[in-house]
């Protein structure tokens, strides 16, 4: 079974804080994806890496940053928390080639900036 | 960024009913997915569809890709309680480095 795994469920932060987000699969995939989860606007892609120590912005990189410095692992990082990225965040992981659609997703943190 | 179209936003059926959602797009995609989020976690793919035309079938859930490749569909026959849940479309382009296009959702809920 694919497993990808974030390091929280829940989070709150303060305003101008530096957030980490932790994804992890053990899947041995190429492909990672962070999205946000907004009620009434759906998945938008904010970054994604096709290989380790690679990076492509998605539809709405800005305020956000990643790192990938292992296969396993796809870290989003906001460098200062707004209270507009209040929202659910959702990992998730694919392999390249054939079934390469087939995105397995992690179950999302809910990140809260006050 | 593109977007797929959903609508309505949310839907309220009796259970043992049959619901339909349809998605669509101003643009042709190769490959259509349908992916179900169930509350508190994260998607999980439902059904992959790969040529116009394509009917797939999982238990009670039926999908198709359209002919134009502009649209699809997706149906569940005989509604229960915990197909509850948020039922999103998405859409690939050839050579788009497995990054997919999603619609916004729709929101089912089932009342017993």
């Amino acid at each position: 079974d694919v497993k990808v795994t974030q390091s929280s469920r829940y989070l709150v932060k303060r305003t101008g804080e530096k957030v980490f987000l932790e994804c992890v699969q053990d899947m041995d995939h190429e492909n990672m994806f962070w999205y946000r989860q907004d009620p009434g606007l759906g998945l938008r892609l904010i970054y994604f890496s096709y290989d380790v120590k690679m990076k492509e912005k998605g539809d709405i990189p800005e305020g956000y940053s990643v790192s990938r410095e292992k296969k396993e692992r796809f870290s989003l990082i906001l460098e200062s928390a707004s209270t507009n990225q209040t929202s659910m965040y959702l990992c998730a992981s694919s392999v390249q080639g054939p079934s390469a659609e087939t995105q397995y997703f992690g179950p999302g943190t809910r990140l809260l900036v006050l | 960024g593109q977007q797929l179209n959903q609508s309505p936003q949310s839907m309220f059926i009796q259970e043992g009913e049959d619901v339909s959602m349809n998605c669509t797009s101003s643009s042709i995609f190769n490959t259509w997915l349908w992916y179900k989020q169930d509350p508190g976690e994260g998607p999980v793919l439902l059904i992959a569809l790969y040529k116009a035309g394509e009917l797939t079938s999982n238990g009670r859930l039926t999908a198709q890709f359209g002919i134009t490749r502009k649209d699809s569909f997706l149906n569940i026959s005989a509604s229960i309680p915990s197909d509850v849940g948020i039922y999103f479309c998405a859409g690939l382009h050839t050579g788009a480095n497995s990054k997919l296009t999603f619609g916004k959702g729709i929101t089912l809920s089932v009342r017993p």
